[in-house]
């Protein structure tokens, strides 16, 4: 157990529809980033936050939004979901915003878009 | 631009022999360099890391790796596979110039018959 959770495990919608995920980071991480895996495209790297703020941000859409709230939680937001869109995403925490920390995963949230 | 190769999609090595996953990559810095584990339906796992020092690094379960700069390799190693060590391992790379951006490699399937 990593101590990373998300919530919810699995998720069904139809297109077009917006989903919110949830991860709550290991107790003392400052730092939130977001994972999208899928067959097709292996592991992409959405968005980093850190403390609150926003630090990186990789190959997310238009349509994907996310933010950490005060109490280090974050959330994924995604809209107008495609069929696409369907895929595991991963929620990640470091204790740092640096570069030579390790991450610890969170189980994933399972998206499936019918 | 930073990125990160694993040449190879899958690994097959019988038990109790030695085994190496590749990986290679490319940062305009430092690199920052990590491998990661992934069981099935679970989240990703960090095995070992380098930031800087001596060029074979030690992690967890028995792997270790060699950091190579002339080849600009990070080659995951372990002395005598295990059936157990079967699992689909990520090579990451993080630029130290001050990017906050990982890039993971697309994923090696290592496969160990017993």
């Amino acid at each position: 157990d990593s101590g990373v959770t998300q919530t919810p495990k699995h998720l069904i919608t139809a297109t077009g529809q917006r989903v919110t995920l949830r991860c709550s980071p290991r107790s003392g991480d400052l730092s939130v980033y977001w994972y999208q895996q899928s067959l097709d495209q292996g592991l992409q790297f959405l968005i980093q936050y850190y403390n609150g703020e926003e630090r990186a941000k990789g190959n997310i859409l238009e349509r994907f939004s996310a933010q950490q709230f005060p109490d280090l939680h974050s959330e994924l937001n995604l809209s107008s979901l495609e069929l696409g869109d369907s895929a595991l995403y991963f929620c990640a925490s470091s204790v740092l915003q640096g570069g030579n920390n390790e991450q610890f995963f969170g189980p994933g949230t399972r998206l499936t878009v019918l | 631009a930073q990125s990160v190769a694993q040449p190879e999609d899958q690994v097959n090595v019988a038990e109790g022999n030695p085994l190496t996953v590749k990986c290679t990559y490319s940062v305009s810095g430092n690199p920052y360099l990590f491998w990661y584990v992934q069981y099935p339906n679970r989240g990703l796992q960090f095995l070992l890391k380098y930031i800087t020092g001596d060029n074979l690094v030690k992690g967890s379960y028995g792997f270790e790796a060699e950091f190579n700069k002339s080849q600009t390799s990070f080659h995951l190693k372990k002395p005598s596979a295990l059936v157990s060590d079967s699992a689909l391992y990520f090579c990451a790379v993080r630029d130290g110039s001050g990017t906050y951006k990982y890039i993971f490699g697309t994923g090696t399937r290592l496969k160990v018959l017993a």
